[in-house]
C-alpha cells in the first residue's frame, strides 16, 4: 500500500543530542516537505524538496537540515536539539504540480529537555 | 495581513446542522485551494481540492470557491460528532511559490 511513514512518532531527548527524524515515502512522489507545528497553531513550512539532490529552506527560520538521496527518502537533522525545538514535525509529500493535494505522515512529536 | 486567514473559532453546531467554515486568502494570483480535516493530535488529512470558481461537491463536503472576492468555504451537510476536528485551509499561493501555505484552521465542534 502506498504511503508515507515517519520515525520515531515521540521523541524525547537531552539538549545537545543530534537527532534524525526520518521519513519515507512509497508513492514515487517528487515532492517532498517538513513542516513544523506546535499544539493548536497553523503549519510553518520549514524544507521542501523538488527530488533528488534538491532541498530549499521554507519560510520558517530553522536550524534544521534535510538531505535527499534518493526519492523516497527525506530526512530531517538537528545537530545539537534545544527546548526551543520542541514541537510537531509533519513531512509530507505530493505529485508533480500545484493542482495537487499533500499527504501527510503520522508526524513526530519531538520534546528536547 | 496573513496570506490564509481562518476564524479560529470554535464553531459549535448541532449534529445533523450544517457547519460553514471560511477561508480568505491575500494573493489574487493564487490557483489551488485545498481543505484539510486535523484531528486532536493526528496529521492533516486531504477532503477537498477546488480551482475553479463555484461549487465542488463531494458526499456530505462542498468547497465554495470566489476568486473575485478571495475565498473559499466548506459546507459540511448533515454534520455528525465525528466531524468534530480543526479544517485546515491551504492555498497554493501565487504563481510559482514553492509549497502550500496553511491557515490556522477552524476548531469545530458538533453537538449531539
Amino acid at each position: 500500500e502506498a504511503d508515507i511513514y515517519q520515525t520515531p512518532r515521540y521523541l524525547v531527548i537531552g539538549t545537545g543530542k543530534k537527532i534524525t527524524l526520518e521519513c519515507s515515502q512509497t508513492m514515487g512522489h517528487d515532492k517532498m516537505y517538513w513542516y513544523q507545528q506546535d499544539p493548536g497553531m497553523e503549519l510553518h513550512l520549514i524544507h521542501y524538496s523538488y527530488g533528488v539532490n534538491s532541498t530549499e529552506k521554507g519560510d520558517l527560520s530553522s536550524e534544521s537540515t534535510v538531505s535527499r538521496i534518493r526519492t523516497e527518502h527525506f530526512p530531517l537533522t538537528l545537530e545539537s536539539a534545544r527546548p526551543s525545538h520542541t514541537s510537531q514535525y509533519l513531512c509530507a509529500s505530493s505529485a508533480g504540480t500545484a493542482n495537487y493535494g499533500y499527504t501527510f505522515g503520522s508526524g513526530t512529536r519531538l520534546t528536547v529537555v | 495581513q496573513k496570506e490564509v486567514e481562518q476564524n479560529s473559532g470554535p464553531l459549535s453546531v448541532p449534529e445533523g446542522a450544517i457547519a460553514s467554515l471560511n477561508c480568505t486568502y491575500s494573493d489574487r494570483g493564487s490557483q489551488s485551494f485545498f481543505w484539510y480535516r486535523q484531528y486532536s493530535g493526528k496529521s492533516p488529512e486531504l477532503i477537498m481540492s477546488i480551482y475553479s470558481n463555484g461549487d465542488k461537491e463531494d458526499g456530505r463536503f462542498t468547497a465554495q470557491l470566489n476568486k473575485a472576492s478571495q475565498y473559499v468555504s466548506l459546507l459540511i451537510r448533515d454534520s455528525q460528532p465525528s466531524d468534530s476536528a480543526t479544517y485546515l485551509c491551504a492555498v497554493n499561493v501565487g504563481t510559482g511559490r514553492r509549497a502550500l501555505t496553511f491557515g490556522s484552521g477552524t476548531r469545530l465542534q458538533v453537538q449531539p
